[in-house]
């Protein structure tokens, strides 16, 4: 597509409920990453796909969170038992280039609130 | 350990005023530096700064980074109301990994 799409653009859930937000990237981006933000604050990295290279799992923040993304198409990320914690946005990037200097494509993001 | 600083946390100014954005780092290895504006959601890309002493310039924005002293700095000159925004500093480092400063908040007052 044009640009990195994400859905839903705004969740609103229930304490424990499970979520699962989705992240379509710019065809032909090898790589993909999920960033959360909360309110006030910078971007927290949670997971970085590339290829069908094994993802680097470094910044989910608890086993609550999970990830996956088949071949180089889309991706989605799955909140267990949520928390109030969680509410944030989710941000989904993708990127061409892959251990090259290439920058970041931002999809609008998923707007996460637990009550 | 790996990390972005930026400065100020919130800048609140005047149109027509200049306005410079600090963004320092400590990174294992070193690519690149970028620079973002998130207005509402999607934070859209400014700058990608690979060499030191080189200015990158669009309309009445510029930066320029520092190899040897670890920084960018993000100049706006003639601020107007559509420049409030937040302004985001990451660096790619080796290997896949961008790291992200909190973001300097900046207020265009009329």
């Amino acid at each position: 597509g044009a640009g990195v799409s994400q859905s839903p653009s705004n969740k609103v859930t229930e304490k424990g409920k499970d979520v699962e937000l989705r992240c379509d990237p710019i065809s032909g981006h090898t790589a993909l990453y999920w960033y959360r933000q909360r309110l006030g604050q910078g971007l927290e990295f949670l997971i970085y796909f590339q290829g069908n290279s094994a993802p680097d799992k470094s910044g989910l923040p608890s086993d609550r969170f999970s990830a996956e993304r088949t071949g180089e198409s889309v991706s989605t990320l799955t909140i267990q038992r949520t928390q109030q914690e969680d509410s944030a946005v989710y941000l989904c990037a993708s990127s061409r280039f892959v251990g090259r200097a290439g920058e970041l494509f931002f999809g609008e993001g998923s707007r996460l609130t637990v009550l | 350990e790996d990390k972005v600083v930026q400065s100020p946390l919130s800048l609140v100014v005047h149109e027509g005023d200049t306005v410079t954005l600090n963004c320092s780092y400590e990174v294992t290895n070193f690519r690149s530096l970028l620079w973002y504006k998130q207005e509402k959601k999607a934070p859209t890309f400014l700058f990608m700064l690979t060499s030191s002493g080189i200015e990158k310039k669009s309309g009445r924005l510029s930066s320029i980074l520092d190899k040897k002293e670890l920084f960018s700095i993000l100049n706006i000159t003639a601020t107007q109301t559509g420049d409030s925004a937040i302004y985001l500093c990451a660096v790619a480092p080796g290997g896949n990994q961008f790291y992200f400063g909190t973001g300097t908040s900046l207020t265009v007052i009329p």
